[in-house]
């Protein structure tokens, strides 16, 4: 069966420190990636998306960037932390016509 | 579409009723249809689905209903538990289309 893992579970980062989130899916390959923030109490805003190795769809213009280094892989990265980027970080994973799969998140904290 | 700046609804119920939880899309060319759970601190779960074909999907205490028509979209909880409390969000994708599109989100609680 098909699992997702994003590491750390909770991040405390002061300003301006750089940023690295991973997300690895293991069980399928060539899976279209998703890295998603919510706010608290707020819905799921798409950040980035992945359709393969080194292919990445930007869908807010932001303080972070992400890239997929390996099929199965999936980093997001920031050289500069901003207050504003706190926030749960969500990354998901599907194939084509099959509903996405959500990993455990990341709470980042920004002081 | 998307309504990430904008506060959860909330829906209040007693244990051992049932629920009704409606989202309502705006992209007719959405052909296919999710519900997820989300509970505090966890990433959503995937709940039930239903295809553009169909307008009723059952699942273990679960039905999901679509209106075409009027573009409509409900999850129905039958006989709700306390494991039940959460937010659930709607979400759509067009065919060929890459990205999902979520509601907003409805907190729902269950009374004891």
């Amino acid at each position: 069966s098909q699992t997702i893992h994003q590491w750390p579970a909770t991040l405390v980062q002061p300003v301006g420190s750089p940023l690295s989130l991973e997300c690895t899916v293991e069980g399928t390959s060539n899976p279209n990636l998703y890295w998603y923030r919510q706010a608290a109490g707020r819905g799921l805003q798409l950040l980035f998306y992945s359709v393969g190795i080194g292919q990445i769809s930007s869908e807010v213009p932001q303080n972070l960037s992400a890239s997929r280094p390996q099929d199965r892989q999936f980093i997001l990265s920031s050289k500069k932390l901003l207050l504003s980027d706190s926030g749960f970080y969500l990354c998901a994973w599907n194939r084509p016509g099959v509903p996405q799969h959500f990993g455990d998140g990341t709470r980042l904290s920004i002081l | 579409g998307e309504s990430v700046g904008l506060h959860l609804p909330t829906l209040s119920v007693q244990e051992g009723d049932n629920s009704i939880i409606n989202c309502a899309y705006s992209n007719s060319a959405s052909d296919y249809f999710i519900w997820y759970k989300q509970e505090s601190g966890k990433g959503p779960q995937f709940i039930i689905d239903i295809r553009s074909n169909m307008d009723k999907r059952q699942g273990q205490r679960v039905t999901v209903l679509l209106n075409k028509t009027v573009k409509h979209l409900s999850l129905q909880i039958a006989a709700t538990q306390p494991g039940d409390s959460a937010v659930y969000f709607c979400a759509e994708i067009a065919q060929g289309a890459q990205k999902l599109v979520f509601g907003q989100g409805t907190r729902l609680t269950i009374n004891p």
